[in-house]
Order: structure tokens, then C-alpha cells, then sequence
């Protein structure tokens, strides 16, 4: 069964820093992976996916992620934090030959000014 | 295009009353879904149909029910609420199972 960790339930970082949020998925097969950020009071939006091609995921609001296929990994990454970066980041992970998504637990990332 | 609308958004009921969660999407996708979100847990799926006049249980149906009415609607119930229901419910949609939209969420709190 595959299964999605977010080892990290709680990040603070001060504004402008740089920024790490670390999944780990365990999974046999090919798969998808996605990242998601929920704002207060909101439902989730894609910030980026992995498909196929290039392991550097480039998304939106600056974020990257790179896919590493040894390490089982996805890590989330922004050289540089906004406080309007607030927010719940979840990790996900789909088999490439499935249809239903499996999300980590989330990390919540504050950015302090 | 209105994306993903949830109703109601905020929902108090007492144990053993019934209730149904509508979702509507207008993205004419094919892939919908029923998640519960907890505190520490994530995302978990409740119910979801991978096209009109298809459902199938996720990871905790139990408790709960799901119509696929057409292509746009698909409705989540509770036939009779526990205080293990109280959550906030997403409903999403997906074309071609990859990237999913979400709906603002429903907060239900069962007494």
C-alpha cells in the first residue's frame, strides 16, 4: 500500500529564509506526486506536480520541488519565504496506473517577520 | 467558471439526525471526491467516482453514502451522524485523475 510522510507537522522560519518541507512516499510502482497548500479557512490548490521529465518540478509562487526516485523523495522547496507563504503544505502521491490520491498529513509552515 | 461550490459551508447536528453535502463542479470533469480532513491526518477519502454513474468506497467510507446524480453533482450523506463525523468535509474534482480542485469545504460538527 503506499503511504506518504511528512516528517516535519510544524516549520518556523523567519521571513526571507529559505525554506525545506520533506516527503517521503513508499511505493513499489511508478507514481505521481503532487504537492497542495491549504490557506486559513480554505480548500487546497495545486502548487506543483510531478509527471514525468525533469525531476525539478517548478511551481507557483516561487516554490520548486525536485523528485528523487533512490530516495523516494519530494521535497518542497523556496530560497526565499513571504509571510503570505502562511499556510498548510500537503504532500501526495497517486500511482501512475490508479485514480485515487493519498496525502501525507500536511506541515504547517509560519513564516515569522 | 465557478470551479468546485460545496453547501452548506458550516453545518451543526445532533447525534443520529441525517444530512446530505452537495458538491457541484463545472469543469465538466469526469473524476470526482468526498475527502475528510482532521487535525494531524490529512486528507482522507471517504467516496469517489471516476465518472458518471460510478462510485466506489476510499479509505473510510463507513458512515456514509454517495450519489452520483450526473456528470456535475456528487452528493455526500450521513444517514444517522456520530460525534466521529465532526470534520471538515472537501469535495474535488479531477480531469483525468491527475491534478484535483477543491471545493471552499463544509464544517460539520456533530453534538
Amino acid at each position: 500500500a503506499q503511504s506518504v510522510t511528512q516528517l516535519d507537522s510544524q516549520v518556523p522560519v523567519f521571513e526571507e529564509a529559505p525554506v525545506e518541507l520533506r516527503c517521503n512516499y513508499s511505493s513499489s510502482v511508478s507514481v505521481y506526486l503532487f504537492w497542495y497548500v491549504q490557506y486559513p479557512n480554505q480548500g487546497l490548490q495545486l502548487l506543483l506536480k510531478y509527471l514525468s521529465g525533469s525531476t525539478l518540478v517548478k511551481g507557483i509562487n516561487g516554490f520548486e520541488a525536485e523528485f528523487n526516485k533512490s530516495q523516494t523523495s519530494f521535497h518542497l522547496r523556496k530560497p526565499s519565504v513571504h509571510i503570505s507563504d502562511t499556510a498548510e503544505y500537503f504532500c501526495a502521491v497517486m500511482k501512475t496506473s490508479y485514480d485515487k490520491v493519498i496525502f501525507g498529513p500536511g506541515t504547517s509552515l509560519s513564516v515569522i517577520p | 467558471n465557478a470551479g468546485v461550490t460545496q453547501t452548506p459551508k458550516f453545518q451543526v447536528l445532533k447525534t443520529g439526525q441525517s444530512m446530505t453535502l452537495q458538491c457541484a463542479q463545472d469543469m465538466n470533469h469526469n473524476s470526482m471526491y468526498w475527502y475528510r480532513q482532521d487535525p494531524g491526518m490529512g486528507l482522507r477519502l471517504i467516496y469517489y467516482s471516476a465518472s458518471e454513474g460510478t462510485t466506489d468506497k476510499g479509505e473510510v467510507p463507513n458512515g456514509y453514502n454517495v450519489s452520483r446524480l450526473n456528470k456535475r453533482e456528487f452528493s455526500l450523506r450521513l444517514e444517522s451522524a456520530a460525534p466521529s463525523q465532526t470534520s471538515v468535509y472537501f469535495c474535488a474534482s479531477s480531469r483525468q485523475t491527475y491534478e484535483q480542485y477543491f471545493g471552499p469545504g463544509t464544517r460539520l460538527t456533530v453534538t
